[in-house]
């Protein structure tokens, strides 16, 4: 799996967009990408993944730029119940399902 | 369904001890993993299967062991419980999707502390 890069710590005011970003230059063509989360003390949630395209889902949208190298998980319109940790990981699959990588993420703090 | 359920919630253990944390899917999914997350740090794989009879070594195995004997259950024990081993154990399921990438869901997670 490419290694991937993301800012320790950041805050986002209620209501307003969080735009979460993750460096991940050295991703292969068959990597996805793929955003956890992890609310304290429980497990991690899937969020979204892509590819190539941006994608959208009821949680949030992910945006992938053309080279591949970087992207950013944007939560619309961020709530108190959205401070978490949000990791972002580089996936294949093939032979190495089951193995997702997980760093340290970021650290998201919503405030009143 | 139920999704990933894992028991005990927490549990406590002298040195020595050895311990079986259980781990199920309703979800009929192929794939299967343990991860621990000690204080402060990401998620470590420890072990995880392709399938029934399938298992291969994650990132931090050794202490660990694991069997998967039906699709539905994947338990990990430890064998001689140590200090180090206390952490929050989580389990995952995942399944390879259609277009082509797969996606792991989590149990609630296992407490343990090793005294």
């Amino acid at each position: 799996d490419a290694k991937t890069t993301q800012p320790p710590s950041m805050d986002c005011a209620e209501g307003r967009a969080a735009n979460l970003p993750c460096n991940h230059s050295t991703i292969s063509g068959n990597e996805y990408v793929y955003w956890y989360r992890q609310i304290h003390s429980q497990g991690p949630q899937y969020i979204i993944h892509g590819l190539k395209n941006n994608e959208t889902n009821e949680m949030a949208s992910l945006i992938i730029t053309e080279d591949r190298k970087s992207s950013t998980l944007i939560l619309p319109h961020a709530t108190l119940r959205d401070t978490a940790v949000y990791y972002c990981i580089a996936h294949s699959g093939g032979t190495s399902y089951g193995k997702l990588t997980f760093g340290q993420g970021t650290i998201l703090t919503v405030h009143p | 369904n139920a999704g990933v359920t894992q028991t005990p919630k927490f549990q406590v253990l002298k040195t020595g001890q050895s311990m079986t944390l259980q781990c199920a899917q309703d979800m009929n999914h192929e794939y299967m993993s343990w991860y621990r997350q000690d204080p402060g740090m990401g998620l470590r794989l420890i072990h995880y299967s392709v399938g029934a009879g399938i298992t291969d070594q994650g990132e931090v195995p050794n202490g660990y062991n694991v069997s998967r004997s039906t699709t539905e259950d994947f338990p990990l024990r430890l064998l001689s419980a140590a200090p180090s081993q206390t952490s929050v154990y989580f389990c995952a399921s995942s399944y390879f999707s259609a277009s082509g990438s797969y996606e792991q869901y989590f149990g609630p997670g296992t407490r343990l502390t090793v005294t």
